[in-house]
Order: C-alpha cells, then sequence, then structure tokens
C-alpha cells in the first residue's frame, strides 16, 4: 500500500457520461497531481493541485476538470466521454519537497 | 513533441546479466531525473533519481548514469532479476524552475529470463 488511494479501481461507462475519480493522497503530502496513461502512452501529465489550488496545468481537456478540498482528497472529473478517453488514470501525491512521488493504484476506465 | 524519450519499448535479458534501460531528453533546463518501475495493475513506484548536478548515482544493484552534454541518461541493473521485469519510466523535472511537475516518457517493458 503506497499511502495514496485511489477509487474506484475500475469504471466502465457510456459515451457521453460524466465520471467521477477520486483520490486521496499520503498523510501530510500537499500536492496531488494527476497523471492519464493510454495505450502505448507514457504517463501523461493532467493536472497539479497545492493545497487546494491549482497549480500546473498539462494536458487536460476541457471536458475534465479537477479540483482539491480542504482535507486535501482530490477528484478529477471526466465529462462528454468519448472512446479514446479509456485509460489508466493515476493520481500521485508529494510532500512539500516536492521532489519525486508517490503513486496510487490507479483507477481504469473503459468507455463503450 | 517529446521532452522525454525512451526509444526502446522493450528489452529482454537474462538472468544475471546486465540491463541496460536508456532516456534521452530534450529541455536543458530540466535539473532533476528519476526512474520509476510499474508492475501490472500497479501504480508506478520510485525507484532512483539524480540530480543534474550529479553524473552517477548508486543504489544497491541499480545505477542511473548522467550525461548532460548529450541530454542521455541510463539505468543499469546488475545483477538482473527475474523480479525486476517490469516496465521502467524515466521521468524529468525543472525543479528548480516553474515546472514542478514530472514528464514521463513512454516506458521500456524489462524481461528477465531465468
Amino acid at each position: 500500500d503506497s499511502g495514496v488511494t485511489q477509487t474506484p479501481k475500475h469504471l466502465i461507462t457510456a459515451t457521453g457520461q460524466r465520471v467521477t475519480l477520486r483520490c486521496s493522497p499520503r498523510s501530510g503530502d500537499l500536492s496531488v497531481y494527476w497523471y492519464q496513461q493510454s495505450l502505448d502512452q507514457g504517463l501523461q501529465f493532467l493536472i497539479q493541485y497545492y493545497n487546494g489550488e491549482e497549480r500546473a496545468k498539462g494536458n487536460i481537456l476541457e471536458r475534465f476538470s479537477a479540483q482539491q478540498f480542504p482535507d486535501l482528497h482530490s477528484e478529477l472529473n471526466l465529462s462528454s466521454l468519448e472512446l479514446g478517453d479509456s485509460a489508466l488514470y493515476f493520481c500521485a501525491s508529494s510532500g512539500d519537497r516536492g521532489i519525486g512521488y508517490t503513486f496510487g493504484s490507479g483507477t481504469r476506465l473503459t468507455v463503450v | 513533441d517529446q521532452q522525454v524519450k525512451q526509444n526502446s519499448p522493450s528489452l529482454s535479458v537474462q538472468e544475471g546479466r546486465i540491463s541496460i534501460l536508456n532516456c534521452d531528453y530534450t529541455n536543458s533546463m530540466f535539473d532533476y531525473f528519476l526512474w520509476y518501475k510499474k508492475y501490472p495493475a500497479e501504480g508506478p513506484t520510485f525507484l532512483i533519481s539524480i540530480s543534474s548536478i550529479k553524473d552517477k548515482n548508486e543504489d544497491g544493484r541499480f545505477t542511473v548514469f548522467l550525461n548532460k552534454s548529450a541530454k542521455h541518461l541510463s539505468l543499469h541493473i546488475v545483477p538482473s532479476q527475474p523480479g525486476d521485469s517490469a516496465v521502467y519510466f524515466c521521468a524529468a523535472s525543472d525543479y528548480g524552475g516553474s515546472q514542478g511537475n514530472l514528464i514521463f516518457g513512454k516506458g521500456t517493458k524489462l524481461s528477465v529470463k531465468p
């Protein structure tokens, strides 16, 4: 157990739907990062939050949004889902020093 | 445009031999490099890192070499063990700059055969 908890582990949904992925960071970590891993792709950085505020944005689609709550857990919202959104979505957290992440085990999203 | 490239999607090595995984980067502002290992159905786990002020960092069987002039780093695993079979991701960041997030390569799948 890495200390980073992601739920659900698997999600199957239809095109056009909306889903929410949840992440609880490791205790004490203020930063949360979201990454997408599609087939044959590396880990694509989506977005980072630090202590409730958006810190950096990567290749995140406008249909996707995220937030970090006061208890530091984070949610990634994916809407108007398309087949191409099927992927593994990883959450990671880091402490103030920010060097190196601890990853969760991911949520596998399948859009049918 | 990929800033971190792992050009070998896969590598097969005999148990006991050396595994060498390579990574190239294009952004000269990167000042910190990390290697992560990923088993199926698990998230990536941190393996070893190196700062740009060093050219080598060793941790047990794992050694990372950094060649800044060539913008190249490599991970050496000696001796390789079947349990090392996993996908290895190279990652980079410019922690001294504005980009604190990690940029990952596409990964290299290592298979260590008994």
